[in-house]
């Protein structure tokens, strides 16, 4: 089945430290990939996307690239903030029709803490 | 655009007794809308895929008539949970579907379950 592999956390980094958090897919199918973020107290938000191998989706700063190749899509962030303190989770969805579209599988998510 | 709410958004039932959680998104027609469990610090689980006017698709393992789903109209879905037990403790969040890109989905803040 269709799977999304994130890398452990939680992180801790600085203020103006750079990010990267890995995430790795399997899928049957050709996927969507997808970054959510969930602040504290809050629901998930859309934080960026690719739709197809080579994309690159960015927002906010953070950017992540579709690899094909290596099946990743890992999320990265040149100088974070404080307020970028939250849960990041990576998600696919295949684009193909049936049953599975529009459904969401998720990466265990990851706990980024940003200090002043 | 595309804000979707959810309420209650912390309830406190006892044992053997039910609870309604409804989702609604605000400003826009979902025509598909998902439910989700998300275990402390674990990534969301879906539960079941809720469409306007049928009956919901429910995830394999998810009990049908413990999670009762029902999606009468455009813009409200609503989880029952049945004869509540301790173990249905969680965080359950809903979802809709986007009106213009059918992989995107909005979030709702979600709901805080404790069956004492």
């Amino acid at each position: 089945g269709d799977s999304v592999t994130q890398m452990e956390g939680p992180v801790t980094l600085s203020e103006e430290a750079f990010l990267t958090i890995n995430c790795t897919y399997t899928a049957t199918g050709y996927p969507s990939l997808f970054w959510y973020v969930q602040y504290p107290g809050e629901g998930l938000q859309l934080l960026l996307k690719a739709t197809k191998a080579d994309d690159k989706g960015s927002n906010k700063g953070f950017e992540a690239t579709y690899r094909k190749e290596t099946t990743s899509f890992h999320l990265e962030k040149g100088s974070v903030q404080v307020s970028d303190s939250a849960v990041y989770f990576c998600a696919l969805t295949l684009n193909a029709g049936g049953t599975s579209y529009g459904k969401l599988t998720f990466g265990q998510g990851t706990i980024l803490t940003v200090h002043p | 655009g595309a804000v979707v709410s959810q309420h209650p958004s912390r309830v406190i039932c006892k044992s053997g007794t039910s609870v309604k959680i409804e989702c609604r998104s605000l400003d826009f027609q979902a025509t598909t809308m998902f439910w989700y469990r998300q275990f402390p610090k674990q990534s969301l689980m879906l539960m079941a895929t809720s469409n306007e006017g049928s009956k919901a698709t429910y995830e394999q393992g998810v009990e049908k008539d413990k999670f009762l789903i029902n999606h009468a109209s455009l813009t409200l879905s609503t989880l029952t949970v049945t004869s509540a037990h301790p173990e249905d403790s969680s965080f359950y969040i809903c979802s809709a579907r986007g009106p213009l890109i059918p992989y995107e989905q909005y979030f709702g803040p979600g709901t805080r379950l404790t069956v004492t």
